[in-house]
């Protein structure tokens, strides 16, 4: 079957360091993304990885590794509006998006 | 301002009543999706379309049908809205590039009493 998982919630301390992970099992991949999103809003995108290894932009960074149907995402030198829901999605073989439940980042000072 | 625009921002709709939301983006782009959202859950897939005049079923199809007419509007329509349905509904499109990430409209909430 078809399954991403992610935590449902993580708190960080503002200015630190927190990695969100995501673990998946589809049918088909063509890639994975990270969304975020800030609550009553919409998700809007982060980063894609469609090969093994870092992507770096900014204070964000996304791993994968296909071999191991894993990925996370790094937060580096929190700021309050970090506060949101951090999706992951994998673009399956028919090129639509499966989505998990997203991770839920609370930022305290 | 270049996006993807939704029709209402929020409603409150009887049990059995028809309804139609609005989806309109201005970017050209080929795709266009149509996602429910609830709490605890991933966006589930309603229905898609790869190009205007082509929509296919995503993974909660039943109950909601689409059209797409043109490039720029992708309406999704509740025939005889029930309770389940309550949600929060996001439109989005991409391009055809190698990521063809997708754009989100600012969602539509939907009560059904």
């Amino acid at each position: 079957g078809q399954n991403i998982d992610q935590p449902t919630e993580m708190t960080a301390t503002e200015g630190a360091i927190v990695q969100i992970n995501c673990t998946y099992q589809t049918s088909g991949f063509n890639g994975l993304f990270w969304y975020q999103q800030h609550a009553g809003e919409a998700p809007t995108f982060l980063s894609y990885n469609v090969l093994d290894g870092l992507e770096e932009k900014g204070r964000f960074s996304s791993f994968l590794s296909r071999s191991k149907g894993y990925s996370y995402l790094l937060l580096k030198e929190l700021q309050m509006k970090d506060s949101a829901s951090y999706l992951c999605a994998v673009k399956e073989s028919n090129y639509q998006l499966i989505w998990g439940a997203g991770t839920k980042l609370i930022i305290k000072p | 301002i270049a996006g993807i625009t939704q029709a209402p921002t929020s409603q409150i709709l009887a049990a059995g009543r028809r309804m139609t939301l609005r989806c309109t983006q201005d970017m050209r782009h080929n795709a266009m999706y149509w996602y429910r959202q609830d709490l605890g859950l991933g966006l589930r897939l309603i229905h898609y379309s790869n190009t205007a005049g082509t929509t296919g079923k995503g993974e909660v199809p039943d109950g909601y049908s689409v059209s797409r007419a043109n490039t720029d509007d992708f309406p999704l329509t509740l025939a005889s809205a029930v309770p389940s349905q309550t949600s929060v509904y996001f439109c989005a499109s991409s391009d055809s590039g190698e990521v063809n990430e997708q754009f989100f409209g600012p969602g539509t909430r939907l009560t059904v009493l």
